[in-house]
Formats: structure tokens, sequence, C-alpha cells
């Protein structure tokens, strides 16, 4: 299957500073590639949709002014937690779509955002 | 995209087959059947989908009942490595540009027991 990497893998920082996260698609171009969040013992819940060369979009209840989102090629798309809190800590995952017509989605292995 | 219903959890032994089973009554003629696992603190990964026929690959088969009304995903030897939550998700396979991200369910957490 496709290959899906997320740099860092795990990153604490304090309160009021920005983390920025990065989603590479390895041996496939993504047009498409989407961000999820996961808190303790919950599911994944979609943030956002990043599209190579045109603005995010963002699922109801989601900031875009603190999460930025930023898709410049074909296999990288990146995600700034801005101004992070504590209530910002989570596992944020990525996911780049096949592109066959079947639309299977590939995640990278996550990145644990621990805000102090 | 269509609702989904699996059990909350499942205990399987280790080398036995392990069937998971998915309802989505509500399922339209254009939606496929997803099937994800997540591994403890991993990303989800992509095990195997089907529309109306059943499917097998390398990590598990999908068996779709006739009237595409619920499905089972089957490991056929699971190891411990198997352990697991496993995600049934009902979509259309293309929206034509439109959002395509995944609904999450609750899943079925799955056990292997040695």
């Amino acid at each position: 299957g496709a290959v899906v990497s997320q740099h860092p893998s795990w990153v604490i920082c304090k309160s009021g500073t920005s983390v920025k996260i990065e989603c590479r698609s390895l041996d496939f171009q993504a047009t498409t590639m989407f961000w999820y969040r996961q808190f303790p013992k919950q599911s994944l819940m979609l943030m956002a949709t990043s599209n190579e060369g045109s603005k995010a979009t963002y699922e109801q209840g989601v900031e875009k002014d603190k999460f930025l989102i930023n898709h410049a090629s074909l296999t990288l798309s990146t995600l700034t937690v801005t101004s992070a809190h504590p209530e910002d800590s989570s596992f944020y995952i990525c996911s780049a779509r096949s592109g066959s017509r079947y639309n299977e989605q590939f995640f990278g292995p996550g990145t644990r955002l621990t805000v102090l | 995209d269509a609702k989904t219903t699996q059990p909350t959890s499942m205990d399987c032994a280790e080398g036995r087959a392990a069937n998971l089973p998915c309802n989505h009554s509500t399922i339209s003629g254009n939606e496929y059947v997803y099937w994800y696992r997540q591994i403890h603190s991993q990303g989800p990964q992509y095990i195997i989908h089907g529309l109306k026929n059943n499917e097998t690959n390398e990590m598990a088969s999908l068996i779709i009942t006739e009237d595409r009304k619920s499905s089972t995903l089957i490991l056929p030897h699971a190891t411990l490595r198997d352990t697991a939550v496993y995600y049934c998700i009902v979509r259309v396979a293309w929206s034509g540009g439109g959002a395509d991200g995944l609904t999450f369910g609750k899943g079925t957490h799955l056990i292997i027991q040695p």
C-alpha cells in the first residue's frame, strides 16, 4: 500500500507557541490530504481537507485561523497549530487519498502533541 | 454516508479466524463498504473494501450479504498483532471533488487472546 509519513512523531511545547506538523506521501502524489484529530479514548475526527494549490476546507467547529493548513506540493501538506493551548493536546493524524477510483485513504503514523 | 453499527468489543483466540460484523442497513446502491483498523497509538490502516461481491486480499476477506445490509470482515488466522480497533465505514467511492474525509464511528475493539 501507499506510504504516508508524518513529522514529528511527537512534540511537547509550551502554551502560546506554534507547532508545525508535516505530512508527506512518499510514493504517490496526493492532490488531497486530510487532517484528523483524536483525543484519548475517542475516535478520529476530521478537521480539514487539504487541497494542493488551494485553500483548505475546514469542518464545522474547527478554527481555520488556529489550525493553518498549507498544501504546497503534491506530496506535502503541513498543519500549524498556532498559539497552542493545553486543550489542543491531542493525536494529529493525516491521510492522503490514493487517487484510485475506489478512494482508499492511507494514513500517516500520527503526531502526538502535548502542550504544557 | 450511511450509518454503521458494530459491536463495541470482541475477543478471539490466537490462530483462530476473527469474524467482525458490521450492520449498514441504510446503505445506498453506490456506497462501498470500507474497513480500516487502528492499532494503539498508530494511524489507521486500510484493510479492504467492497461493493457487493466478496473480496479477499492478503490481509483479510470481506463478506457482504446479498441485500448489502451487513458485512463481515474475516481475519483468517488472527495473531496478537491483530489486536486493534476495527472500523467499518460506508461511503461513496468518489464524491467528485467534494468532501471525502472519512467519518469514523466507535469501531470494534478486537482483542486477540494468546
